[in-house]
């Protein structure tokens, strides 16, 4: 197994730029998850999944937008990005049932100019 | 909504000694706690959690008590190492699977 992939790794965009961020796991988990850190800050939840098809909103959901067409994948858009959305994004997936213990892909440096 | 609450923000400890972590969190039907350790430019990494069901666990000299009454649960640290030096997360499962992680507490180890 993979577990959870992260791409891009390392983005730069410009104000007002668009960009998908890919989170993929090949472990058949259920939920899904999208953080982002900031630096030397916590991690705060943007959007997640309960399961295919499903997205709900976290803390912190607005400039984003996400997808879960398939179980193994899930999306995060910027449609137009800002320069306060320059930080770390980690994608996070747990198994279900009695499994609970969150996975995380090793993260996406994003830059806003 | 939701609110997840972790102190202190800084603990410096004398190496040896212990140290302790506290997170008081809103949901009272939140079921799943665990802790994180984050070392600089990684991804945070599960290294204990509980179950409602269960008020203490330990592994080695680390250790996860639950109050539910109280909705809070703490982190212990015995014997700390220099290698323990990194910041801790709480992140409590509500009852709506959504994950708020605590701001986070950074533990120095001094020599």
């Amino acid at each position: 197994n993979a577990g959870v992939t992260q791409t891009p790794k390392f983005r730069v965009l410009k104000t007002g730029q668009s960009m998908t961020l890919l989170c993929a796991q090949d472990m058949n988990h259920e939920y899904m998850y999208w953080y982002r850190q900031d630096p030397g800050m916590g991690l705060r939840l943007i959007h997640y999944s309960v399961g295919e098809g499903t997205t709900a909103k976290g803390e912190v959901p607005d400039g984003y937008n996400v997808s879960r067409l398939k179980k193994q994948n899930f999306l995060l858009g910027l449609e137009s990005a800002a320069p306060s959305q320059t930080s770390v994004y980690f994608c996070a997936s747990i198994p279900g049932g009695l499994q609970e213990t969150q996975y995380f892909g090793p993260g996406t440096r994003l830059l806003v100019l | 909504g939701e609110n997840v609450e972790q102190h202190p923000s800084t603990l410096s400890v004398q190496e040896g000694d212990s140290a302790v972590i506290k997170c008081t969190y809103s949901d009272s039907a939140s079921n799943y706690f665990p802790w994180y350790k984050q070392e600089l430019g990684k991804r945070p990494q599960l290294i204990i959690d509980i179950r409602s069901n269960v008020g203490e666990k330990k592994d080695q000299r680390i250790a996860v008590t639950l109050n539910k009454t109280a909705k809070h649960f703490s982190l212990h640290i015995t014997e700390t190492q220099p290698e323990d030096s990194a910041v801790y997360f709480c992140a409590p499962r509500n009852r709506d699977d959504k994950i708020i992680f605590g701001k986070g507490t950074r533990l120095h180890i001094l020599p």
